[in-house]
């Protein structure tokens, strides 16, 4: 069984500001994917980005990052240089790469922009 | 074009009626998914689908059932509507995993059901 946790229901941060979102995760499986998506107030999932549990470097796409730490089993997500509209629910989900590839979401975190 | 469109996008209905949600798909994808997201909670899977002929139940299937009608499309159907079946659901796609590429699950922009 997996199992994802988010544990900051909201955050604020200034606008142009970096800003880390926080998720753990637990899973028996050997190999695993982890996934961030947001979902803005309009309610569409939209893909962020992707890291491989063999994946020697920490994955990276534009302002978004994902600080990938296997032994403590965390994959946060690193916003640079906040914007407004990067204001939305954040989840960070994970699924096995051996078998079906179901996934699993975490609760969300709730991020705010302030101007 | 949305490459995941879902129709309706809003849909009231009562206790004990027959629904279904559709999903269709011009991105190419082999898999499909349906989802529901309940507030302050993460999505939870309810079928996927990897081929036409291939179907399974998710985590919460009971009360859903499913049709996949063409690699394009993925209905789901609520045989009996509930309340508690009131929720925002999602179809997703994706491509089989290769050495390559991973299967990123894309989503489309979900249907708002509420069941009085």
């Amino acid at each position: 069984a997996q199992k994802i946790t988010q544990t900051q229901p909201g955050m604020f941060v200034q606008e142009k500001e970096a800003v880390t979102l926080d998720c753990t995760y637990d899973t028996s499986d050997p190999s695993y994917g982890l996934f961030w998506y947001k979902q803005p107030s309009s309610g569409e999932m939209i893909f962020l980005i992707y890291q491989g549990s063999y994946d020697q470097q920490n994955a990276t796409e534009g302002r978004y990052s994902l600080n990938f730490q296997k032994a403590r089993k965390s994959a946060n997500l690193v916003i640079s240089a906040s914007q407004l509209g990067d204001s939305a629910m954040y989840f960070c989900a994970m699924s096995p790469t051996r078998s079906a590839r179901q996934l699993t979401f975490g609760s969300g975190t709730q991020l705010t922009v302030l101007p | 074009d949305a490459d995941v469109t879902q129709t309706p996008r809003n849909r009231i209905t009562k206790t004990g009626k027959r629904i279904m949600l559709e999903c269709s798909q011009t991105k190419g994808h082999d898999r499909m998914y349906w989802y529901r997201q309940d507030p302050g909670l993460g999505l939870r899977l309810i079928y996927y689908s990897f081929d036409v002929k291939d179907i399974n139940k998710g985590e919460i299937s009971d009360g859903y059932s499913v049709s996949r009608q063409a690699q394009a499309k993925f209905s789901l159907s609520l045989e009996s509507a509930i309340p508690n079946q009131t929720a925002l659901y999602f179809c997703a796609t994706s491509d089989s995993p290769t050495t390559l590429s991973t299967d990123t699950q894309y989503f489309g922009p979900g249907t708002r059901l509420t069941v009085l």
